[in-house]
């Protein structure tokens, strides 16, 4: 069974600068999560998808950061402008989420982003 | 609000040997799941362990058992025989219900041969 795959890897921007991570899930997996992880801090969520639903967003900083997972399947993050504090690993994770007693969650690789 | 706490920032262990990692968490919930993650170097992050807070035994997956104490509201996992693939960043996590992840800041276990 192929993992969460994530791409780009790594990325080096310039402050207000654009950039857009993208995650693919493990098949037929319904729930999606982005994490932001800022070095020495464990991940911190940032939006839930449910399907193409959004189930959770309230850590998203909407001025600047969205998300969209089209058909269900693959998502993108988008940040517009970058500030130097995005620096950080953005991670995705999918889960089958056959109920909160069975839910694990499968992390990709994650992006590292590096605002200068 | 829920916290998790690592008070830990750093251990080491010496190849064989046992080691154990302290969490301890804040919640007015009665009914919760905690978890432990590992995060190895440039790699990604997996599942080592979860409790389910309504069951008193304690979680055990190989060489990884957990000593959940919920009353102390503290949950700490042990590793037995430590290997070199150990070596890691180790997260504590909760979560309730339909919410979400709630992680601590990690602790970085160094395997010393």
């Amino acid at each position: 069974e192929a993992g969460v795959a994530q791409s780009p890897r790594y990325k080096i921007i310039e402050k207000r600068q654009s950039v857009a991570f993208w995650c693919n899930p493990i098949s037929g997996h319904a729930t999606l999560y982005w994490y932001q992880q800022i070095l020495g801090q464990g991940p911190k969520l940032l939006i839930q998808f449910q399907n193409n639903g959004v189930v959770d967003d309230s850590q998203l900083p909407k001025d600047r950061f969205s998300a969209e997972r089209l058909k269900g399947v693959d998502s993108t993050l988008k940040i517009q402008p970058a500030k130097l504090e995005d620096s950080a690993v953005y991670l995705c994770a999918s889960s089958y989420n056959p109920g909160p007693r069975l839910e694990t969650q499968y992390f990709g690789p994650g992006t590292r982003l590096l605002v200068l | 609000a829920q916290t998790v706490t690592q008070s830990q920032p750093e251990m080491s262990v010496q190849e064989a040997e046992t080691v154990t990692l302290s969490c301890t968490y804040d919640t007015s919930e009665s009914d919760y799941y905690l978890f432990w993650y590992k995060q190895p170097p440039s790699r990604q992050m997996i599942l080592v362990i979860r409790q389910e807070a309504y069951k008193q035994q304690n979680a055990t997956e190989n060489r990884f058992s957990v000593n959940f104490q919920k009353a102390a509201k503290s949950f700490s996992l042990k590793i037995s025989d430590s290997q070199l693939g150990d070596a890691a960043m180790y997260f504590c996590a909760y979560k309730t219900g339909a919410n979400n992840l709630f992680f601590g800041t990690g602790t970085r276990l160094t395997v010393i041969p």
